[in-house]
């Protein structure tokens, strides 16, 4: 069974701190995405990386950047915190598979960030 | 990419059939139609794909009408722990970038 791990379920910073959240993807998949989820918003995509040290903005990048050094590990950087950054924030890995449907996403279970 | 809507909840007894159904007026040739479900504090889980017709597995069954303008989620004979937001996705093998909406709220009552 896949397996993605979120390195906290919760975590409290300060504004203007710099913030790391760590995913870790242990099926060797191609895709890792970064979500936000928020009441009434749904998941909204921020970034995602199709390969080692690629990198696509997605749906709301601002104020956010990631780093994908191995294969496995996705993180996700807030360069300086702000409040309005407060979510939920959800990892996700999957494979690709061009001839094929979509391949599933495997989530973590989240991190709940509380900037204060 | 196309988009899709949802109701934002639904209401249902235990043991009753559920059908959710989402628009996807714009959805490509080579789009595939997934569905998603999440409990509260949890991410969300892979339940079912669809390209047409009717696809079915030990979860759910998805039926697609020809024209592939929507389609239906069915849950057999609900229980209160299928209480849960269900998301549904379109998108293509090429297409990189899934995106979510706001889902629909599922309430199962005893």
């Amino acid at each position: 069974d896949v397996k993605v791990t979120q390195s906290s379920r919760y975590l409290v910073k300060r504004t203007g701190e710099k913030v790391f959240l760590e995913c870790v993807q242990d099926m060797d998949h191609e895709n890792m995405f970064w979500y936000r989820q928020d009441p009434g918003l749904g998941l909204r995509l921020i970034y995602f990386s199709y390969d080692v040290k690629m990198k696509e903005k997605g749906d709301i990048p601002e104020g956010y950047s990631v780093s994908r050094e191995k294969k496995e590990r996705f993180s996700l950087i807030l360069e300086s915190a702000s409040t309005n950054q407060t979510s939920m924030y959800l990892c996700a890995s999957s494979r690709i598979d061009r001839l094929y449907s979509n391949q599933p996403q495997h989530f973590g279970d989240g991190t709940r960030l509380s900037i204060l | 990419l196309a988009k899709t809507t949802q109701p934002i909840s639904m209401d249902s007894y235990e043991g009753q059939e559920v059908n959710i159904t989402c628009s996807h007026n714009n959805i490509a040739t080579n789009d595939y139609i997934t569905w998603y479900q999440q409990f509260p504090s949890q991410g969300p889980r892979f339940i079912i794909q669809g390209y047409k017709t009717k696809v079915t597995n030990e979860v759910a069954s998805l039926f697609i009408p020809a024209d592939r303008k929507s389609s239906t989620l069915s849950l057999p004979r609900v229980s209160l722990s299928d209480t849960a937001v269900y998301y549904c996705l379109v998108g293509s093998p090429w297409s990189y970038i899934p995106t979510f909406g706001r889902g629909t709220s599922l309430i199962v009552h005893p």
